[in-house]
Parts: structure tokens; sequence; C-alpha cells
């Protein structure tokens, strides 16, 4: 099987603060990963492709500036919440794309609480 | 542009009852389609996948799929419900590099 990981599981901030999250294929390598944001009871809604080693390609509404996205190498995008916001309070969920197999595999999310 | 439509967003059944989650996608030609399971507050996990190999394809926790091009539908279907079965399950198309994910069924199995 394939196995993506995600750090943090949970994190609370405070508003105006920063946040940090990994996420990482293990058994594979992924030139695509894609970051997505899901809502109580709703829906994965995509946010940005993150392509290795070039810029992401962010959903149409989705603040370029403020979901910084870098992919530094074949195994690790980072999602970045900048001066986050109650608002920005979500399940953020990525995804690593084995392109040998054409499946996209996920990571177990991470749950964001900005007070 | 690629659609999924997911019918009934809950499902109940009791416990050994049969399953039938139902998917139906927009486009005429047969695409990648997967089916992914949510437990409560974590990510999806990969259930099945369709590549037009096979009508029928078996996947994880007994749960198969039937492709029916005919009717653009790729139902899954579980024989006998266990508890455990109880998530949120997503059907999602492939579209260019993306997949496009249904609204989501969320099983509910009764003892």
């Amino acid at each position: 099987g394939a196995v993506v990981s995600q750090h943090p599981s949970r994190v609370i901030c405070k508003s105006g603060t920063s946040v940090k999250i990994e996420c990482r294929s293990l058994d594979f390598q992924a030139t695509t990963m894609f970051w997505y944001r899901q809502f109580p009871k709703q829906s994965l809604m995509l946010m940005a492709t993150s392509n290795e080693g070039s810029k992401a390609t962010y959903e149409q509404g989705v603040e370029k500036d403020k979901f910084l996205i870098n992919h530094a190498s074949l195994t690790l995008s980072t999602l970045t919440v900048t001066s986050a916001h109650p608002e920005d309070s979500s399940f953020y969920i990525c995804s690593a794309r084995n392109v040998a197999e054409e499946t996209q595999y996920f990571g177990p999310g991470t749950r964001l609480l900005v007070l | 542009a690629q659609s999924v439509t997911q019918l009934g967003s809950h499902v109940s059944v009791s416990e050994g009852a049969l399953v039938l989650l139902r998917c139906n996608y927009s486009s005429s030609v047969p695409p990648y389609l997967f089916w992914y399971v949510q437990y409560p507050n974590q990510g999806l996990q990969l259930l099945l996948k369709y590549t037009s190999a096979a009508t029928l394809v078996k996947g994880i926790n007994g749960f198969e799929a039937e492709f029916k091009k005919s009717e653009t539908s790729c139902h899954l279907t579980k024989p006998s419900a266990h508890m455990s079965d109880a998530a949120e399950y997503f059907c999602a198309v492939t579209y260019t590099d993306k997949l496009i994910f249904g609204t989501g069924t969320r099983l509910q199995v009764f003892p």
C-alpha cells in the first residue's frame, strides 16, 4: 500500500499567528500533492495542487498569499496558513498522487482551531 | 466538466444486511473511478479503484463495485454490513490530475 502522513494531527493557535502543516509520502515519490479543506459533514474542497519544484496551482477563490504551499522534495509538501483567523478553523487533508497507480492516497488530516 | 452524484446522503442498514451505496458520473468516457471511506476525524482510505480492466472490482473490507457504462454508474456494495462499516463513503472520478468528489454518503449500521 501507499502511506501518506500529516503533521501535526491537531493544532490550536491564536488569531494572527501562522501554522505549518506537513504532508509526506512515506513509501513512494510524489511529484504532485494536493491540499483539501473539509467543513463539517461536507465533502472535500480542493484548495491547491502542489507541484514539486514549481509553484502551486490554486483553485478559484483560494488566497495564495494566505495559504502558502511549498513542495521542496518528492516526498514533502507543506501548507502554511498565514495570519490565521477563526474562519480558517477547519480540517485540512493532503493527498499524494502515485503516478504509477494513477491514484491519490490521503493523509490522516490536520484539525486546525484558531482562537 | 466531470461531475459525480451520490444518491442518498444517509443510508441506514441493519447489521448483516446488504449495503448499497450509489454513484453516478457524468462523462460518457469511462474514467478512473474511486471509492474512498472516511472514518470520523480521519483522512480518506482507498476502498477500491476502477480502471476499465473489469466491470466488477473487489475492494478491501468485503466491498465491491460494479461499473455499468450504459448507466454511467459504479455502485458500491457489501453483502453483509458490519458495525465497523459505519463511516462516510465518497465516490470520485479523475479529471486531468484532479479528483472530482461526490457529496458523500454516511452509512449507519444498526445492531
